[in-house]
């Protein structure tokens, strides 16, 4: 029934290590992003992908790298984890190219600790 | 470019007090405007939403109104309860991109 949800919901590993975070969507929807919620709950867009496509590609460390299989799917790979990448990832996704009142809908995060 | 700029939290109330959060914002266009609150350990979830100029959102006793003269967004409850607590996000989506502009986040904490 969940309509975003992200895998795993806690990740704790060693610092220099490579994980993967995925993200599955089953609302249909066009579009799928990234955010990084720091321990202020300031929230900061990492990427998104419409169709498949990469549309938005912030300020991000090419450490990290989002891969969208498909429409429903967006997976983001972090290389050589640091300890500052220690945050809560959010997945969300949205419906309508170029509309703009469609809300985002979220998973429930994953939460990276870097030892 | 686009901002979204909210009263700086924690805010501290008790039950059944009036709640305002402080929202404005920046845009190029007519940006959709909107209100997502995240509960502890969640994601965020969408409140409310106004899509132009003098439109009223409202959701579970929430309110928000759309001001383009105030570039102006703030949320309203008559009577906030304990399970009211948590972060509040001023959000706004300008046509014809997919990105959305997040403001800082407002913490509320309601005490009985």
């Amino acid at each position: 029934d969940t309509a975003v949800s992200q895998t795993p919901k806690y990740l704790v590993t060693q610092m220099g290590n490579d994980k993967s975070i995925k993200c599955e969507q089953n609302l249909g929807h066009d579009t799928m992003y990234w955010y990084k919620q720091d321990s202020k709950k300031f929230l900061k867009i990492m990427f998104s992908y419409n169709n498949k496509e990469l549309i938005i590609n912030e300020t991000v460390p090419n450490r990290f790298s989002p891969k969208s299989p498909d429409k429903a799917h967006l997976n983001l790979h972090i290389n050589s984890l640091e300890l500052g990448d220690s945050a809560v990832y959010f997945c969300a996704s949205s419906q309508g190219t170029g509309d703009s009142n469609q809300p985002q809908h979220f998973g429930d995060g994953t939460r990276l600790s870097i030892l | 470019g686009d901002s979204v700029t909210q009263m700086e939290g924690p805010v501290t109330l008790s039950e059944e007090a009036f709640l305002t959060i402080n929202c404005t914002y920046t845009a190029t266009g007519y940006p959709s405007l909107f209100w997502y609150v995240q509960y502890p350990g969640e994601g965020l979830q969408l409140l409310l939403k106004a899509t132009k100029a003098d439109d009223k959102g409202s959701n579970k006793g929430f309110e928000a109104t759309y001001r383009k003269e105030t570039t102006s967004f703030h949320l309203e409850k008559g009577s906030v309860q304990v399970s009211d607590s948590a972060v509040y996000f001023c959000a706004l989506r300008s046509g014809g991109y997919q990105k959305v502009t997040f403001g800082t986040g407002t913490k509320l904490q309601v005490i009985p």
